[in-house]
């Protein structure tokens, strides 16, 4: 089973600052990685596929990238309503598909 | 409006059953790949299982044995049977569709907004 690691576990930042979330996968994913936002009492939202592609609708403000084990997701200034917890989730190797274990983005 | 909405949750004791089922509106749940997914309480998302637009099934090894993906396509629906439940398995209970690449692998598209189970005495 792959393990994804996510760093920090919060990450403290200011509304239109940018906000850099990594991810690490055990072994190599290749660019089969997808990024989720989760707010209190909500369903998940897919945010980006393929390490680096926006799902439909998605701002332009959430940008993906790399590939093999080390990834990121960046918030280039951050709204008010981003604030929330991001989760990634490896679907390179399966069963089982596995998320690493979120970071918390809160407003400083 | 493309959505799925999951019922079923509540308070079961150890050892026991529980159904839950996912309605879907806005598409057709035979025509796709669609997953469960849970969450402990203050907890991340394990993938539970899944089920594939020809019928096959797939589950994680936690539940394997104990939980059992179906559909029934006159009602659109998705259900997940729980039997032997255990403490661990208290989670709120996600429905996903999944969208698969043209690898054979898939990530999820779209949720609802889960339903909560408590496996408690």
């Amino acid at each position: 089973e792959i393990v994804m690691t996510q760093s920090p576990a919060t990450l403290s930042v200011s509304p239109g600052e940018r906000a850099t979330l990594s991810c690490r996968a055990s072994q190599s994913v290749s660019s089969n990685l997808a990024w989720y936002q989760q707010k209190p009492g909500q369903a998940p939202r897919l945010l980006i596929y393929g390490a680096s592609t926006r799902a439909t609708g998605i701002p332009a403000r959430f940008s993906g990238s790399g590939s093999g084990t080390e990834f990121t997701l960046t918030i280039s200034s951050l709204q008010s309503e981003d604030f929330a917890v991001y989760y990634c989730q490896q679907y390179n190797n399966w069963p089982p598909n596995t998320f690493g274990q979120g970071t918390k983005l809160e407003i400083k | 409006e493309v959505q799925l909405v999951e019922t079923g949750g509540g308070l079961i004791q150890p050892g026991g059953s529980l159904r839950l089922s996912c309605a879907a509106s806005g598409f057709t749940v035979s025509s796709n790949y669609m997953s469960w997914v849970r969450q402990a309480p203050g907890k991340g998302l394990e993938w539970v299982s899944v089920i594939y637009s020809g019928g096959s099934t797939y589950y994680a090894d936690s539940v394997k044995g104990r939980f059992t993906i179906s559909r029934d396509n006159s009602k659109n629906t998705l259900y997940l049977q729980m039997n032997s439940l255990r403490a661990e398995d208290t989670a709120v209970y996600y429905c996903a569709r999944a969208l698969p690449t043209r690898y054979g692998n898939w990530y999820f598209d779209l949720w609802g907004r889960g339903t909560l189970v408590t496996v408690s005495s």
